[in-house]
């Protein structure tokens, strides 16, 4: 079973922030969360990491609370081309090859 | 050519065939993998390589058979398949099996009839 919760679906009017939640209560303290998104019918795309530190690149950033058990992606200016299903996913340094997708959350991007 | 490549993109396969599908990274990375993506289902990985020596096998039935010859190249041989295998099949490739971030293939969509 995946280790976090995310809500099924969102919506977010194009140009707005798109603020996805992710649920991680059991993380541990070795486990990083990680940020994926797939386009339809296409492979997953990598957005962003972090271990507790907030983190920003150039597509997204990433809250991560004080304590560890939940997680913020934020797009700051989403396009119709973010329309996809974004996966937050929790995986170890040690054990890093069973990275274990769950279901994400469909972000649709209105004009 | 960049990134992870898929071929075919497309297979449609009778249950008594044998086909392979074909991945190819050009990232430099030592770790490859299979991910099987079936409708409305989560991804489930199938196989890890790491330095061409399989480290996993997610307890995927024999009738899928990975090879991994070299560092950039993963092969899945497929025979006598079943039509709930119909899927969306994804490779992907990581600098090692850490926490490295792994890139994902476009996926090679599978229709067994």
């Amino acid at each position: 079973d995946a280790k976090t919760t995310q809500p099924p679906s969102m919506d977010c009017a194009e140009g707005r922030a798109a603020n996805l939640p992710c649920n991680h209560s059991t993380i541990s303290g070795n486990e990083y969360v990680y940020w994926y998104r797939q386009i339809h019918s296409q492979g997953p795309q990598y957005i962003i990491h972090g271990l507790k530190n907030n983190e920003t690149n150039e597509m997204a950033s990433l809250i991560i609370t004080e304590d560890r058990k939940s997680s913020t992606l934020i797009l700051p200016h989403a396009t119709l081309r973010d329309t996809a299903v974004y996966y937050c996913i929790v995986k170890s340094y040690s054990s890093a090859s069973k990275i274990i997708f769950g279901s994400g959350t469909r972000l649709s991007i209105r004009p | 050519e960049t990134g992870v490549t898929q071929t075919p993109r497309h297979l449609v396969m009778g249950m008594t065939n044998k086909k392979s599908l074909k991945c190819e990274q050009h990232l430099g990375h030592n770790a490859m993998y299979w991910y099987k993506q079936s409708a409305k289902k989560p991804l489930e990985l199938m196989f890890v390589y790491n330095f061409k020596e399989q480290t996993e096998n997610n307890s995927v039935p024999s009738r899928f058979s990975p090879e991994c010859p070299n560092s950039s190249h993963l092969f899945l041989h497929l025979h006598t398949l079943q039509p709930e295998d119909s899927a969306l099949y994804l490779c992907a490739s990581s600098q090692e099996t850490s926490i490295e971030t792994q890139y994902f293939g476009p996926g090679t969509r599978l229709l067994v009839l």
